[in-house]
């Protein structure tokens, strides 16, 4: 029964457009939600995180929105660029438990120059 | 400031040997995780220590792995026996508080190989 799930296993856009990241979960008392951009051999590194009382964080390029009544979240790349390139987990988890995230099986961007 | 280290980055095990993998979290960081990725995976939690304390241990085998984390030194995770489904990338990460808006920090991961 996975919890997180990113259908996409792989994205594949132009310089410059945007990139469009999307991960769906089912559990009810995740209420923190974490996107982390992975590349080979180095752990994952936190991109951005969305909190359910919010529906949309934003930094700098990055932007995370969450639908709550669809149990859906989606990470904005804007503009893309190939330095963007990697595998990205969305992870989520209880707000009272820090640690015990998670994650999606990933979706791998490849951001063509 | 140092991030997570995690030592060894390569681990190469015969079946039924003993692996130890440890894991030293950001300077202040009182909260460690692990995790396992098998390949073309995403992260599995496996357990949450807090200085000597095991918080949560839901994600952990229930044979052959342990882990602590001593009032000095690092964590410690420990395989026994290992088997060829062990062989995945272990990742530790920690954070400065346990609970809210925070994030984990992870680091590099052990690659664990048996052979």
């Amino acid at each position: 029964d996975q919890q997180v799930k990113q259908n996409s296993p792989s994205l594949s856009v132009q310089e410059g457009r945007i990139s469009i990241l999307n991960c769906d979960y089912t559990n009810s008392m995740f209420d923190y939600f974490l996107w982390y951009k992975k590349y080979p051999a180095e752990g994952p590194t936190f991109l951005i995180s969305i909190s359910s009382i919010k529906d949309k964080n934003e930094d700098g390029r990055f932007t995370v929105f969450l639908n709550k009544s669809a149990k859906h979240l989606s990470l904005h790349i804007v503009p893309s660029q190939p330095g963007d390139s990697a595998v990205y987990f969305c992870a989520a988890r209880p707000y009272t438990n820090a640690g015990k995230s998670t994650f999606g099986d990933g979706t791998t961007l490849t951001v063509k120059p | 400031n140092a991030g997570v280290m995690q030592n060894p980055r390569h681990l190469v095990r015969r079946r039924g040997q003993e692996a130890r993998l440890r894991c030293s979290p950001v300077k202040g960081h009182s909260h460690v995780y692990w995790y396992r990725q098998l390949p073309e995976e995403g992260l599995k939690f496996m357990v949450y220590l807090q200085k000597e304390n095991i918080i949560d241990e839901s994600g952990m085998p229930k044979e052959r792995f342990s882990a602590e984390f001593p009032k000095e030194g690092p964590s410690i995770l420990r395989i026994q026996q290992v088997v060829r489904g062990d062989s995945a990338a272990y990742f530790c990460a920690s954070s400065p508080q346990g609970t809210g808006n925070t994030e984990a920090f992870f680091g590099q991961g052990t690659r664990l190989t048996v052979v």
